[in-house]
């Protein structure tokens, strides 16, 4: 399974949208709706914000948003605000999970 | 709260070994399957090993079969990764983390550093 490569770090203004992508391989973001997103706030626990591709989990804020297109995934992220700063990660499997390297969120 | 605490983690010499221990709160441990994940410095994330809800069947990655064995005490509320034959390569922040599916994972604790060097 190959990996899957995120942009190291993405910072927007508070109210803007920002956009993270996660671009895998034909053999596993584009060929199955088997990515789940998470958040990780500074020095706290990771925590599942998206899964199978742009399904929310119960609790999780509508101003995250997560869509596909062939190989790359997307996490969006509107009305930015300064609690959402962190580091974010996407994930996928066939035959074992396969995590991204993460991408910095900054909040301006 | 829905909460995972490690505990456990410290440095360690190659060729030694160390238990990981992760206590759950605020909800009941034998009713999730659970798993261990890791993250090395400079390196992303990789799963590390699986337990079924009574802990009978158990899943590995290729790089700690064979010396890393999970286990749970569901009377505890309590998992485990028992490591052996450590490699400088193991160095990492451990992570144990609750199925919400298959190869999902919906609750994570903040980790456990497990440094080792001689």
């Amino acid at each position: 399974q190959s990996a899957l490569t995120q942009p190291a770090s993405v910072s927007g203004s508070p109210g803007q949208s920002i956009t993270i992508s996660c671009t895998g391989s034909s053999s596993d973001i584009g060929g199955y709706d088997y990515v789940s997103w998470y958040q990780q706030p500074p020095g706290k626990a990771p925590k599942l914000i998206i899964y199978d591709v742009s399904n929310r989990p119960s609790g999780i804020s509508s101003r995250f948003s997560g869509s596909k297109s062939d190989n790359t995934a997307s996490l969006t992220i509107s009305g930015l605000q300064a609690e959402d700063e962190g580091h974010y990660f996407c994930s996928t499997y066939t035959t074992s999970v396969v995590f991204g390297g993460g991408t910095k969120v900054t909040v301006l | 709260e829905v909460l995972l605490v490690e505990s456990g983690g410290g440095l360690v010499q190659p060729g030694g070994s160390l238990t990981l221990c992760c206590v759950a709160s605020g909800f009941s441990l034998d009713s999730y399957e659970m798993n261990w994940a890791r993250q090395g410095p400079g390196k992303r994330l990789e799963w590390v090993a699986y337990s079924s809800t009574s802990g009978s069947t158990t899943y590995y990655a290729d790089s700690v079969k064979g010396r890393f064995t999970i286990s749970r005490d569901n009377a505890k509320n309590s998992l485990y990764l028992q490591m052996s034959s450590l490699r400088v390569e193991d160095t990492a922040v451990y992570y144990c983390a609750r199925d919400f599916r298959a190869y999902v994972y919906d609750i994570w604790g903040q980790g456990a550093l497990v440094n080792v060097s001689a």
